[in-house]
């Protein structure tokens, strides 16, 4: 069975502070694999998205990175701020309607 | 931008009710989805649609249908409403299979309370 782990499930942290999420999976066989914001009672607003033949993808603040061999992508977020308070998700896709979602992270900047 | 819009962010339904969660994007996206998403439960995938008329059961289709209609337009149709449907539900698209090259785009929504 394919699965997504994000582990931990809530993390909080001091404005300022770079953290790193993570996100693991089983089957190393991916297609792709896509970075989600939630804030709470809303949608999920899409992040970064990393096609399998690549390792990283930038945007601002934000840098994901996947290593298919050992099954696990990280979301780098530099320079924390408080307004990146919410819960993000990765989904991993293994081809045709083969999506999993993790559960998330629950991130909390502190100012 | 693609832009998915779910026409009500909150509902509160009666149990037995026919209710129609209304899901319309603007990029002409082959496939659509509908979600819902449960605390400790995380996203799953009720029904999805391919292209115009077609659908296909997702991983819990019970109590649920759906219609596609028109390219743009996906409905997800609660039949008769019971408290056990009470979620968060999420409308997505995408241009490709498996989400291709542009991933997924979700829209804002629904949640839904059955009484």
């Amino acid at each position: 069975k394919q699965e997504v782990t994000q582990i931990p499930a809530a993390l909080s942290v001091p404005e300022g502070e770079n953290l790193v999420l993570n996100c693991s999976f089983t089957d190393s066989a991916i297609y792709n694999l896509q970075w989600f914001r939630q804030d709470p009672g809303k949608g999920l607003t899409s992040l970064l998205l990393i096609q399998s033949s690549q390792r990283e993808q930038t945007s601002g603040r934000l840098n994901a990175s996947l290593d298919k061999s050992s099954g696990r992508s990280t979301l780098y977020i530099a320079a924390s701020q408080p307004g990146d308070s919410a819960t993000y998700l990765c989904a991993v896709s293994w081809g045709y309607q083969k999506v999993t979602f993790g559960t998330g992270t629950k991130l909390q900047v502190i100012p | 931008d693609v832009k998915v819009t779910q026409s009500s962010r909150y509902l509160v339904k009666r149990t037995g009710e026919k209710v129609f969660l209304e899901c319309v994007q603007d990029m002409d996206h082959e496939n659509m989805f509908w979600y819902r998403q449960d605390p400790g439960l995380g996203l799953r995938l009720i029904y999805f649609s391919y292209d115009v008329k077609m659908k296909e059961k997702g991983d819990i289709p019970e109590g649920y249908s759906v219609s596609r209609e028109k390219k743009e337009r996906f409905s997800l149709i609660l039949e008769s409403a019971s408290t056990n449907q009470t979620s968060m539900y999420l409308c997505a698209s995408s241009l490709a299979e498996g989400g291709g090259s542009y991933g997924y785009t979700f829209g804002s929504g629904t949640r839904l309370t059955v009484v």
